[in-house]
């Protein structure tokens, strides 16, 4: 059973430097969302793709965050300059849409790849 | 804005006993409701959905869920718990933030569900 996968699981760096975390989807999944997670809070949120295309971005998603989806299929989220507010458990999720008015579909979720910032 | 709440952080039952871990939910048109199921360092497994339709979904590992469009409530219930249920509950609207926009999941802020042997 081929899930979400997000590599890597656990990711520890200094303040202000760069990260880079990767989502795999669910191969037939057309729409791939990122979300951030706190702890003892549900997930936030960040943006979603259709296929390649960045349909919506929260406001939560600073300018020092960037996601992209080169071909459609994995995905990537960075973020620059981290910061000490940054840390946080990221986590990725795919569904499978036919148009924009539908969304009745569960998304399914990665294990997530938790950031922590020295 | 569409918004989820949880209104207890710590639900505790006994093995064997009815569990219901509560939801109520505050949007502006036709919500999609979902529960969801977080295990400690593990991402968020689903269990259910309302769509429309009957009021009462049934899910995965024998949990099901009531839609009461009245009390704007989705409460999560199982007939007899196991001390395996022990876990993150989440509940989770869906609804278009914009016309024409997709349709966003919020989450409310998680349920911790012990199941006591």
């Amino acid at each position: 059973d081929t899930g979400v996968s997000q590599n890597p699981r656990h990711k520890i760096t200094k303040r202000g430097q760069n990260v880079t975390f990767r989502c795999d989807p669910i191969s037939e999944h057309n729409r791939l969302y990122w979300y951030r997670q706190t702890l003892g809070q549900g997930p936030e949120f960040l943006t979603y793709f259709q296929n390649e295309a960045q349909l919506e971005k929260s406001r939560l998603l600073s300018d020092r965050f960037s996601a992209e989806r080169p071909k459609g299929s994995f995905s990537t989220l960075e973020i620059q300059r981290t910061e000490q507010g940054d840390s946080a458990m990221y986590l990725c999720a795919s569904s499978f849409s036919q148009g924009a008015g539908t969304g009745n579909q569960p998304q399914h979720f990665g294990d997530g790849t938790r950031l922590s910032i020295l | 804005a569409q918004s989820v709440a949880q209104p207890e952080d710590q639900v505790n039952v006994a093995e064997g006993n009815p569990l219901t871990v509560k939801c109520t939910y505050s949007v502006s048109g036709n919500p999609y409701l979902f529960w969801y199921v977080q295990y400690p360092n593990r991402g968020l497994q689903f269990l259910l959905k309302y769509i429309t339709g009957d009021n009462l979904v049934k899910g995965s590992y024998g949990f099901e869920a009531e839609f009461n469009k009245s009390q704007t409530s989705f409460h999560l219930k199982k007939p007899s718990a196991l001390v395996s249920d022990s876990a993150l509950y989440f509940c989770a609207v869906s609804l278009r933030i914009s016309s024409g926009s997709a349709r966003q999941l919020t989450f409310g802020s998680g349920t911790q569900l012990t199941v006591l042997p």
